[in-house]
């Protein structure tokens, strides 16, 4: 099936600092990829969608400069999450959906932040 | 707008019971897709089925099962026999089935109903 990777898996950070999140489609080129950010015992949020190329996509309440995502190729999104602090501590999830099937979209294993 | 209910917030049964996970939905489109993902522990999503909002048959895939009810606005997972490594968070999920919609591939999720099978 369909294989999405996420680096770091876990990163702890000093408040202040910035934290860059890659993911990546290992086997298929994804046109559009996805953020979500999921706190504990609850459900996922969708905080952009990413396409190849171009800016983007931020939902409502996101902030683009807090949360800088960058689509450079057909394999590889990053999410900069910049100056953290602690209420960014989270679970961020990526996900990506093939080009040619844009229906279902894979996820990666996550990353897991703690900023202190 | 999307929404997407899952009014059991946890579930507990002893290995092989039988469970359902219930998932309401609300879509004011005439296409679209339903997925169900699975979390465990780890945290990684594992796809389990989608289905086309055209598509009322229902499907089976080992232990898994599916009811697709389009009247009734509902898409019900049944496993079957549970196991312990069933044990997990199941999300049911909506998406814009139009290419052309603002939202495509877009998903809404349930707030997830945590499973947990006892030995």
């Amino acid at each position: 099936g369909a294989v999405v990777s996420q680096h770091p898996s876990r990163v702890i950070c000093k408040s202040g600092t910035s934290v860059k999140i890659e993911c990546r489609s290992l086997d298929f080129q994804a046109t559009t990829m996805f953020w979500y950010r999921q706190f504990p015992k609850q459900s996922l949020m969708l905080m952009a969608t990413s396409n190849e190329g171009s800016k983007a996509t931020y939902e409502q309440g996101v902030e683009k400069d807090k949360f800088l995502i960058n689509h450079a190729s057909l394999t590889l999104s990053t999410l900069t999450v910049t100056s953290a602090h602690p209420e960014d501590s989270s679970f961020y999830i990526c996900s990506a959906s093939h080009r040619d099937s844009r229906e279902t979209q894979y996820f990666g294993p996550g990353t897991r932040l703690l900023v202190l | 707008a999307q929404k997407v209910t899952q009014a059991q917030t946890e579930i507990s049964v002893v290995e092989k019971e039988d469970v359902t996970l219930d998932c309401v939905y609300e879509t004011r489109d005439t296409t679209y897709y339903l997925f169900w993902y699975k979390q465990p522990p780890s945290g990684e999503l594992v796809f389990l089925i989608r289905r086309n909002s055209f598509d009322e048959q229902n499907e089976i895939s080992g232990r898994y099962s599916w009811n697709f009810q389009k009247s009734t606005s509902s898409f019900n997972f049944t496993i079957t026999a549970s196991q312990v490594v069933d044990s997990a968070v199941y999300f049911c999920a909506l998406s814009e089935a139009w290419a052309g919609g603002t939202s495509y591939g877009k998903l809404t999720f349930g707030q997830g109903t945590i499973l947990t099978v006892h030995p």
